[in-house]
């Protein structure tokens, strides 16, 4: 079955401090990892998409890197603003899968000046 | 318009009623995607049209549940006699080719958040 589990579920920083979010999945072949970033009450907000290992992104403190079973999403000197909850989700491959997420449960940031 | 749009934004209905929720995609995009997001949790997938492809349904958590897309562009999800339990924030996204190896992005709406009472 196909599954995605993100780590650490909460995650208190202090501004300037950089660190990692996890993003563990099992999937039959992979498409697409997709990190989205979610502010409360709001819809997901797209940030990156992974195709295959070894493949980095970066958008002004966000690098996301990608495996074959993990994903990370590192986060140099972040800032208050960066406060928000951060979904992974894959996209699997094979004629029956129609290219919907599935996402984790999403790691909750929150950065204190 | 510019990203997906979603009506209503907030709902508030009384248990046994019917709902109906309305997204309308990214103009061109072909792909469409219903999911569910009760408070805390993760984002559950309920219903997906592609084109003319028979809408793959394997989320709808009963029948209950519906949802049309019309003319490949507007999509509405009905609620049957809603319970307590189907309190949650409905999102709706679109992309513009699930198929394809690349620009397959799918973006969300900012939901719909229904209240059962």
């Amino acid at each position: 079955e196909d599954q995605v589990t993100q780590s650490p579920e909460a995650l208190r920083l202090q501004e300037g401090e950089s660190s990692s979010l996890n993003c563990s999945y099992t999937v039959s072949g992979l498409r697409g990892l997709f990190w989205y970033r979610q502010d409360p009450g709001k819809g997901p907000e797209f940030l990156f998409t992974l195709y295959s290992a070894g493949e980095e992104k970066e958008k002004e403190r966000l690098k996301a890197t990608l495996t074959k079973k993990e994903s990370f999403l590192h986060i140099t000197a972040p800032k208050p603003e960066d406060s928000a909850t951060y979904l992974c989700a894959v996209q699997a491959r094979g004629s029956g899968n129609t290219g919907k997420l599935i996402f984790g449960q999403g790691t909750t940031l929150q950065v204190k000046p | 318009g510019a990203g997906v749009s979603q009506s209503p934004s907030n709902k508030v209905t009384e248990k046994g009623k019917d709902v109906e929720l309305r997204c309308d995609p990214i103009s061109g995009h072909t792909a469409l995607y219903w999911y569910r997001q009760s408070l805390g949790q993760g984002l559950e997938f309920l219903i997906y049209f592609q084109g003319n492809s028979a809408p793959d349904k394997s989320g709808l958590p009963s029948d209950r549940f519906s949802a049309e897309r019309t003319g490949g562009s507007v999509s509405t999800l009905t609620i049957q006699r809603t319970q307590q339990e189907d309190s949650a924030v409905y999102l709706c996204a679109s992309s513009l080719d699930p198929g394809g190896t690349g620009g397959n992005t799918i973006y969300f709406g900012e939901g719909s958040w229904l209240t059962v009472v």
